[in-house]
């Protein structure tokens, strides 16, 4: 069945960078746009930005541009997520989500199970 | 960027009764709005899209409805397993957004 699954917890002090991974397996990797999706502690999901698998392109929210780098290895079907300058305010689960629709918008289906990025001194 | 407002924030509801979830965009989204069921420690799911298509798999019970700035999600007989956060998103404005979430939690 498809699926992505993301890798393990992570904890960073302020200032650091994080890399978290997004595996698909079931479907064609290039196939289907990959978002990235945060949701802090007691807040709402967050839309972040995506990567065209296929092309390597990508495209940030503004408030994340210059902080963000999404990548991919499509050897291996994974998806990676790189958020720098880390504060306290990252502190949040970051899902993965396969994109259905066509520029930039449309709905997300399946989700990764969700990585927690805890920024603490 | 559209602002996409849920309510209420929590709703009490017993096994059986009908759940009757609020979603309403700060600007026309036509009918690109998404809902999507959390629940603690596991990936998000997707239930609804195009505001009235069920997704694969979704049981009957789950319905939604509404065009332009006013939608609704249905679940039209809770059962244990869908008490959880609900949340609408809509893709008909650049950036997609979503809305803050309402809790169903047993009554």
């Amino acid at each position: 069945q498809v699926q992505l699954v993301q890798s393990g917890p992570e904890v960073k002090k302020p200032g650091a960078s994080v890399k978290v991974s997004c595996k698909a397996s079931g479907y064609t990797f290039t196939d289907f746009y990959i978002h990235w999706v945060r949701q802090a502690p007691g807040q709402g999901l967050e839309w972040m930005g995506w990567i065209n698998p296929n092309s390597g392109g990508t495209n940030f929210a503004q408030r994340f541009q210059g902080r963000v780098t999404v990548t991919r290895d499509t050897s291996i079907s994974t998806a990676y997520m790189e958020l720098s300058r880390l504060t306290s305010d990252d502190t949040a689960v970051y899902y993965c989500a396969r994109f259905h629709g066509d520029y930039g918008l449309g709905w997300f289906d399946p989700w990764g199970q969700g990585t927690l990025v805890t920024v603490s001194s | 960027e559209t602002v996409m407002t849920q309510s209420p924030a929590t709703l009490s509801v017993s096994p059986g009764e009908r759940a009757t979830l609020s979603c309403r965009a700060s600007q026309s989204v036509s009918s690109n709005l998404a809902w999507y069921q959390l629940k603690p420690g596991q990936a998000p799911r997707l239930l609804i899209y195009g505001a009235s298509t069920r997704a694969t798999g979704i049981p009957a019970r789950f319905s939604g409805s509404g065009s332009g700035t006013e939608f609704t999600l249905t679940i039209s007989s809770l059962q244990s397993e869908d008490f959880a956060v609900y949340y609408c998103q809509q893709y008909n404005n650049w950036p997609q957004t979503f809305g803050q979430g309402t809790k169903v939690e047993i009554k």
